[in-house]
């Protein structure tokens, strides 16, 4: 079963505009990591935040994160047409047989010139 | 260039028949991973491997092996391939394990499975 859901499932948007991604989850996380998957290719990691963090920056990327909503969220800001992509959150659980990385069904961005 | 090398990129194979898809790192990574990704279903995860030696069944185990000999490959294998298995396979690393912090993973670049 899918621990994280994305939403929205496709997200079309013009260059230069911001691209907000929505992730959330059911169960208690260690860490929630995004990733992007260049169509046809494999996933690449953007960034990882820990369950006692509340948002972090790395370049254009923002994620916050809200533990008593178990949700997370992307902002790609002044987006470019090189960010077309998708879009995938991944869990890690902090239990147990939970304690394991678990993706979501993934946002497809597009972003037209 | 470090990183994940997956072979074959794609392959179309009958039904019944015996498959191994392979994986390698050269990062010297503990853990190990296979991930199966269907459109709508995202990326599950089949078998992992926390350490050379070891391995463990994931979301969707059934109908694959894998093996761990050594820290660099780590093979899946189709014993008789099912239409149901038509999938892109990915094989991912990280520097630890799944029962520890793990952080992030890093991905090969796929393999296309055709099963007919």
């Amino acid at each position: 079963s899918q621990q994280g859901e994305e939403d929205p499932q496709a997200l079309s948007i013009q260059e230069g505009e911001n691209a907000t991604m929505n992730c959330s989850y059911k169960t208690s996380i260690n860490n929630l990591q995004w990733y992007r998957q260049n169509s046809g290719r494999g996933l690449v990691h953007l960034i990882l935040i820990r369950s006692n963090e509340r948002e972090k920056h790395s370049g254009r990327l923002r994620v916050t994160l809200d533990t008593s909503k178990k949700s997370s969220s992307l902002l790609i800001t002044a987006s470019r047409a090189a960010d077309t992509a998708s879009y995938f959150c991944a869990t890690r659980g902090s239990t147990g047989g939970g304690n394991k990385l678990t993706f979501g069904t993934g946002t497809q961005l597009k972003v037209e010139l | 260039i470090a990183g994940i090398t997956q072979a074959p990129t794609s392959q179309i194979l009958a039904a019944g028949r015996r498959m191994t898809l392979r994986c390698t790192q050269d990062m010297r990574h503990n853990a190990m991973y296979w991930y199966r990704q269907d459109l709508g279903l995202g990326l599950r995860l089949i078998h992992y491997s926390n350490t050379a030696g070891t391995t463990g069944k994931g979301e969707v185990p059934d109908g694959y092996s894998v093996s761990r000999a050594n820290t660099d490959d780590f093979p899946l294998t189709l014993a008789s391939a099912v239409p149901s298995q038509t999938s892109v396979y990915f094989c991912a690393s990280s520097l630890k394990g799944q029962g520890a912090n793990t952080g992030e993973l890093f991905f090969g670049e796929g393999s296309r499975l055709t099963v007919l």
